[in-house]
């Protein structure tokens, strides 16, 4: 099933800002908005970022999200080290009735 | 303490039948608006959205592969248990269970370890 389209990778440097994105249509990033998900290597994802801009509890400040019609992005501020991840956005989409994911961005911490 | 827990085969062989089970603890599918949802991650690639199910039984598939999945509940036991039919060697893959709510169904905030399925013969 269609999915959300990421840029495969980014590289920054260290204390930089990073900005991911990740773009869908009205029936999904549109609608309900976009969830952003980090995974490092060999460990299950971890929820980031949910309705836009709320953090669960115990994830940094650094991290915020937003949204532009039908494009969601996630900021990264002040870039560390364990920052170097796999960042995954998925949304519901209510013409599929599943979740749809993006491919995944690469981000580099130089 | 929210806790999921994936059990299965490591290995099918193609064209078996893999069952996955998700054990989870510090919540109930009873409650109103959760639900229990597996994704999979082949090696070195993107998460899949497979299956959900919610606390009142709804069920939603994977379009491209509703064909071969079933998802059900046993609330009792605090189990969600997925089935594939038909296994093939592109189905090797990392298989997690999260839990989210039916509101925001792709707000996963808790997420299991995850179990390596290799479909071989």
């Amino acid at each position: 099933q269609a999915g959300l389209t990421q840029p495969p990778s980014v590289s920054k440097g260290l204390r930089q800002t990073a900005t991911l994105t990740c773009t869908g249509n009205n029936n999904n990033v549109g609608n309900q908005g976009a969830v952003w998900l980090q995974q490092h290597q060999g460990h299950p994802p971890k929820l980031l970022s949910y309705r836009n801009n709320s953090r669960p509890s115990g994830i940094s400040e650094r991290f915020s999200a937003s949204r532009s019609r039908y494009t969601a992005s996630l900021t990264i501020s002040g870039l560390q080290p364990e920052d170097e991840a796999e960042y995954y956005c998925s949304a519901w989409d209510s013409s599929l009735s599943a979740v749809v994911f993006g491919g995944g961005t690469k981000l580099a911490v130089l | 303490q929210v806790t999921l827990r994936e059990s299965g085969p490591a290995v099918v062989k193609p064209t078996q039948t893999l069952t996955l089970t998700c054990t989870f603890s510090g919540f109930s599918l009873n409650t109103s608006g959760l639900c229990v949802t597996w994704i999979r991650q082949p090696p070195g690639k993107a998460l899949e959205w497979l299956a959900r199910i919610d606390w009142d039984d709804d069920k939603y598939y994977s379009t491209s592969l509703k064909t071969r999945l079933t998802i059900s509940k046993d609330t009792a036991k605090n189990q969600v248990v997925l089935t594939m039919t038909n296994m093939d060697p592109v189905d090797t893959a990392t298989y997690y269970c999260a839990r989210a709510v039916a509101a925001a169904p792709a707000h996963f905030d808790y997420w299991g370890h995850g179990t390596l399925v290799t479909v071989s013969s």
